[in-house]
């Protein structure tokens, strides 16, 4: 089983939509949680933090279930220029802050 | 804030050329810095922890003697692909980290084409 296994994607959906992203993650021991949004050719920029309160920024809220070992991201209202690979990204924390990521799960926003 | 620079951001040079990539870290001190080569339609692969004033911590599989670091501050960190050949070409990418449980902010990458 892969430490943080994401949707596969990918994701096709029209301008206003609101889509959801699952994660789950294997180790319980995992500390913190976070989403970054990767473009075509580019770095890998955070979108967000994930606390286990849920926490929201704009049209973009992130919640963490750790007794269910699973994260989400919630995007309302989509936008074309939200088409990007979205990863899930869990700190275990006792790995001298290593970062483990999911695969990725590709957005596609389309007019 | 968190700004992270890499340079360069594009090398083309000859099989057996070694090329070195630096990663700067412009407005926080980093505890440590980590080396990361992403190939296309694949997600990020770490290739090296590195801690200001110790050696790197290589993942299995990646040469230390292929793949020199050097973390000689908390704001820099470097990166020399030594002898590199075609297979080598990829795009590498550095972050920075504050603290142990803090996010990596991500340089904005070099990408490597050995001909």
């Amino acid at each position: 089983r892969k430490e943080v296994e994401q949707d596969p994607g990918p994701f096709n959906v029209p301008e206003g939509a609101t889509v959801a992203f699952n994660c789950t993650y294997s180790n319980s021991a995992s500390q913190s949680f976070f989403w970054y949004r990767q473009d075509c050719r580019k770095e890998p920029k955070l979108l967000m933090s994930v606390y286990s309160s849920g926490n929201e920024d704009g049209r973009f809220t992130a919640q963490l279930n750790r007794a269910s070992q699973y994260i989400s991201l919630l995007i309302r209202d989509s936008k074309l220029s939200d088409s990007a690979t979205y990863l899930c990204v869990v700190n275990q924390g006792n790995q001298g802050g290593k970062l483990i990521f999911g695969q990725g799960t590709e957005l596609s926003v389309k007019p | 804030g968190a700004v992270v620079s890499q340079h360069p951001s594009w090398v083309i040079c000859k099989s057996g050329t070694s090329v070195k990539i630096e990663c700067r870290s412009l407005d926080f001190q980093a505890t440590t810095m980590f080396w990361y080569r992403q190939f296309p339609k694949q997600s990020l692969m770490l290739m090296a922890t590195s801690n200001e004033g110790s050696k790197a911590t290589y993942e299995q599989g990646v040469e230390k003697d292929k793949f020199l670091i050097n973390h000689a501050s908390l704001t820099l960190s470097t990166l020399t692909v030594t002898s590199a050949h075609p297979e080598d070409s990829s795009f590498y990418i550095c972050s920075a980290q504050q603290g142990a449980t803090s996010p990596q902010h991500f340089g904005d990458g070099t990408r490597l084409s050995i001909l």
